[in-house]
């Protein structure tokens, strides 16, 4: 079966950099995703990056894809308090209707940001 | 644009009742979906529809009916509520795109708790 997995929990200082891993099974995906859930809340897109590209940079986000290894991580630079959240990754599965664009997601990774 | 809207945002129900979770989305998008959030569990897909009229079985469907009679709304019912059940519920949107990229956007979900 499809599974994208991730590390449940990362802690880190305030100001120090933050880098969540996945890995994910569908060397089919067109692009892969980052989500945000902040507490008490549904989850917003914070970045993606297309299948062919190996980075991806959005001010203090750096988005790292190997193909090969279909590993993909994302790298928070000068984490805040206000980074604590849990991060998603998710990527298009082939079950459950993935060939119209079903998002299979990993566990979420917790962050917890230390003053 | 109000996005992605979920009813009730918190609901305690007894074991055997049953209940119907509204989401409205007002972003004429095609495709909606609901997601059970569980500890440890990431985001699970219940149903999900890829058009009004339409309804689809995602990964863990049992104990679950929906219906997309209009084109905004998705409702998600359950007609016999067990323990199990207990999960926050998330409705998520997306418009009916090429190329691939599947942006889902997430209502703020509902929090069930069953007795």
């Amino acid at each position: 079966g499809e599974d994208v997995e991730q590390s449940l929990f990362l802690s880190v200082r305030e100001g120090d950099s933050s880098v969540i891993n996945c890995t994910y099974t569908d060397s089919s995906s067109t692009y892969l995703y980052w989500y945000k859930q902040e507490p008490g809340a549904g989850l917003q897109l914070l970045t993606y990056i297309f299948s062919n590209m190996d980075m991806k940079q959005d001010q203090r986000l750096t988005v790292l894809l190997n193909k090969k290894d279909k590993h993909l991580s994302l790298r928070i630079a000068d984490t805040q308090t206000g980074d604590s959240a849990i991060y998603f990754c998710a990527e298009t599965g082939a079950g459950y209707g993935g060939s119209q664009g079903n998002l299979i997601f990993g566990k979420g990774t917790k962050l917890s940001v230390k003053p | 644009n109000a996005g992605v809207t979920q009813t009730p945002k918190f609901r305690v129900l007894k074991t055997g009742q049953s209940m119907t979770l509204l989401c409205a989305q007002d972003m004429n998008h095609e495709y909606m979906y609901w997601y059970r959030q569980d500890p440890g569990m990431g985001l699970r897909l219940i149903h999900y529809s890829v058009g009004e009229g339409t309804t689809a079985k995602g990964e863990v469907p049992d104990g679950y009916n929906v219906s997309r009679l209009k084109k905004q709304n998705f409702l998600l019912g359950l007609e016999s509520a067990a323990p199990s059940q207990t999960s926050v519920y998330f409705c998520a949107s997306r418009p009916d795109t090429s190329g691939g990229y599947n942006e889902q956007f997430f209502g703020p979900g509902t929090r069930l708790t069953v007795l």
